[in-house]
Order: C-alpha cells, then sequence, then structure tokens
C-alpha cells in the first residue's frame, strides 16, 4: 500500500496569499497517477488536479499542481474567500488506491 | 452527465450488516470504460478507500476491509451495491459511490453526494 504523507496538517493564510501544500509518497506513483480534491464541509471532494499536474474542467487557474515519483505539491496562488477548505492528494495508480490524511487551510 | 446517488439504511445495529445502493445515471455501469468505486469518510475525519468492481465484474478490496465487504452490480438497474458485514461502530461514516476512467489518467471522478451512515443500537 501506498501510504501518503500531507504536511503540513494545517495552514493559517489570509484571502490573497499563496498557499503550498505537500504530498509525499511512501513509494513511487506510477506515470503520475495523483490527483488533489478540495473539500468542503459537508460536500463530497471536488477533482481540483489530475495526472498530477493537469487542472480538472472549470477549476480556475489559480490552482496549479507539480511533482514526480514521490513528491508532490498543490499551489494556489491567491487565495480566494473559497479556497478555505481542507485539500486531500489521492494516489489512483496502484491498489489499493490511497489518500492522504488533508491539509485544512483556513483564515488566518 | 453521469451522475451517482447513494441510498440505504442511514442506522445499523452492531454486528449486523451495511446495505447500500448506488444508482447511476447519464451512463451505463456495463460500459467497458470505467470502475466503479466505494469510499467512506468517518466523521471529522479522512478519506478510505474501499474498493471497485469493473465493467467485467472484477473486483478488488481495500485489504483492511477485504474480509468483510463483497461489491456487486445489476446493469439492468444500472445500479452498483455495497455490503459491509459484522459491522461496528468504527464503520460510521459518510460512504460515497465514485467512477474512475480505466483507461487513462483521469480519477476518481464524479462522485455521489454521500450517504451517512451511523452504526449504533
Amino acid at each position: 500500500e501506498i501510504v501518503l504523507t500531507q504536511s503540513p496538517g494545517t495552514l493559517s493564510l489570509s484571502p490573497g496569499e499563496r498557499a503550498t501544500l505537500s504530498c509525499r509518497a511512501g513509494q513511487t506513483i506510477s506515470s503520475g497517477f495523483l490527483a488533489w480534491y478540495q473539500q468542503i464541509p459537508g460536500q463530497a471532494p471536488r477533482l481540483l488536479i489530475f495526472g498530477a499536474s493537469r487542472r480538472a474542467t472549470g477549476i480556475p487557474d489559480r490552482f496549479s499542481g507539480s511533482g514526480s515519483g514521490t513528491d508532490f505539491t498543490l499551489t494556489i496562488s491567491r487565495l480566494e474567500p473559497e479556497d478555505f477548505a481542507v485539500y486531500y492528494c489521492h494516489q489512483y495508480g496502484s491498489s489499493p488506491w490511497t489518500f492522504g490524511q488533508g491539509t485544512k487551510v483556513e483564515i488566518k | 452527465q453521469v451522475q451517482l446517488q447513494e441510498s440505504g439504511p442511514g442506522l445499523v445495529k452492531p454486528s449486523q450488516t451495511l446495505s447500500l445502493t448506488c444508482t447511476v445515471s447519464g451512463d451505463s455501469i456495463s460500459s467497458d470504460d470505467y470502475y466503479w468505486s466505494w469510499i467512506r469518510q468517518p466523521p471529522g475525519k479522512g478519506l478510505e478507500w474501499i474498493g471497485f468492481i469493473s465493467y467485467s465484474g472484477s473486483t478488488y478490496y481495500n485489504p483492511s476491509l477485504k474480509s468483510r465487504v463483497t461489491i456487486s452490480k445489476n446493469t439492468s438497474k444500472n445500479q452498483l451495491s455495497l455490503k459491509l458485514i459484522s459491522v461496528t461502530a468504527a464503520d460510521t461514516a459518510v460512504y460515497y459511490c465514485a467512477r474512475r476512467d480505466l483507461w487513462s489518467t483521469y480519477p476518481t471522478d464524479p462522485w455521489g453526494q454521500g450517504i451517512l451512515v451511523t452504526v449504533s443500537s
């Protein structure tokens, strides 16, 4: 099983600031099968990034993903009020598929 | 546009069987293009992938749940189902069904809205 470790656990930032979220895998993730989701309380996760760096349909370009192998990053260039939420990374290249434990982005 | 909708009892007694259904609209679960998955999220916690079923009916389960879980499909009703036996309070969670593309790097998406299942006497 590929364990995904996200850091930090909580990120306290102000609107307009840049957010950098990390996801580290215990083993190499094949062919970029790494995705990022945003979850607002009470809602299902919303796909932001797949294939490590490809934005899903309708996702603003302030969201970007990068990385390969075992180290991946989600960057939100300028935080908007609606971006304060929990973010999960997810690997789906190797069964069992796994999720990171989440990073909460909160308003400072 | 594909939509997924979970349904089933919101309360299950300990030691009993949790049974959920996911009704798919806008696509066929017989399509050979997708995996159909179940994922759960305990209140206030992270996401746990339960397993998937493919178009051929082959299944793969999370080893942590493998001994208790069965995923199946009813192609005539275009539904996916989940059964989890011998439940305990630790199985209390929001349960989601979701689709994943079989042939590309497109991931688990879309998801249903989720259904909260509480295990309690």
